[in-house]
């Protein structure tokens, strides 16, 4: 088990803030490393996923980047919005014990209220 | 396009009972995946199967087990459940077990242990 860590544990913002999250994992055996978003009585959607050190992934207000020399991806909103809100969950892929297969190590998230 | 579906939504058992919880992938994907989320933890990874061949086991006990069928939906059973194991059980389907292919879930089986 490898520990994939996250902070904040929650944020609340203003509508119209910028704000990040930051995700650390460990930079050893880095293969992928994968964003979701998980609002609150839906299912997780993916966002991301991020192999190459140096990549930086867009989509709409939401981009992320990825550094796996050190052992850290952010991701970012810009100008959040109500619909926002929601837990964003970052996680290793980690190849497993059978070598034909890969899990998911998730972190606990960070917990966003974007309020109007 | 239908997303993963999962049955049923909510469970309750008492302690000692058996359970099996039901997922269907995507159309066209072979991998599915089932995690285990309690309040306040990321989900944590219980199995992965491919093509029918189990791919990786996450660190469960053996009262958890897990089979695909030809049309690749997927069963997860647990065995004398204990109140540890109250949770929501989720299932991701992927088009194959690589690491790179984003995760598709399913809305998840609330499973409640009294």
């Amino acid at each position: 088990i490898l520990n994939v860590e996250q902070s904040p544990q929650s944020l609340h913002v203003q509508e119209g803030d910028s704000t990040n999250f930051t995700c650390s994992f460990p930079s050893s055996n880095f293969y992928a490393l994968h964003w979701y978003r998980w609002e609150t009585a839906k299912s997780p959607e993916a966002l991301f996923v991020m192999t190459l050190n140096g990549d930086e992934k867009k989509k709409g207000r939401i981009s992320a980047t990825l550094n796996t020399k050190e052992g850290y991806s952010y991701l970012y909103i810009k100008g959040s919005q109500p619909e926002d809100s929601a837990t964003y969950l970052c996680a290793f892929a980690l190849e497993t014990l059978s070598n034909s297969g890969y899990a998911l190590n998730f972190g606990k998230g960070t917990s966003l209220l974007v309020t109007p | 396009d239908a997303g993963v579906t999962q049955s049923p939504t909510h469970l309750i058992k008492t302690r000692g009972q058996q359970v099996t919880l039901r997922c269907s992938p995507i159309s066209g994907h072979k991998s599915v995946s089932w995690y285990q989320q309690v309040l306040g933890q990321g989900p944590q990874f219980i199995f992965q199967y491919y093509e029918k061949e189990e791919r990786g086991r996450g660190n469960f006990p053996d009262r958890f087990s897990a089979r695909q069928f030809p049309n690749y939906s997927s069963e997860l059973n647990v065995n004398a459940l204990l109140l540890g194991d109250s949770a929501l059980y989720l299932c991701a389907s992927s088009l194959w077990q690589g690491g790179v292919q984003p995760q598709h879930f399913g809305d998840g089986t609330r499973l409640s242990i009294l």
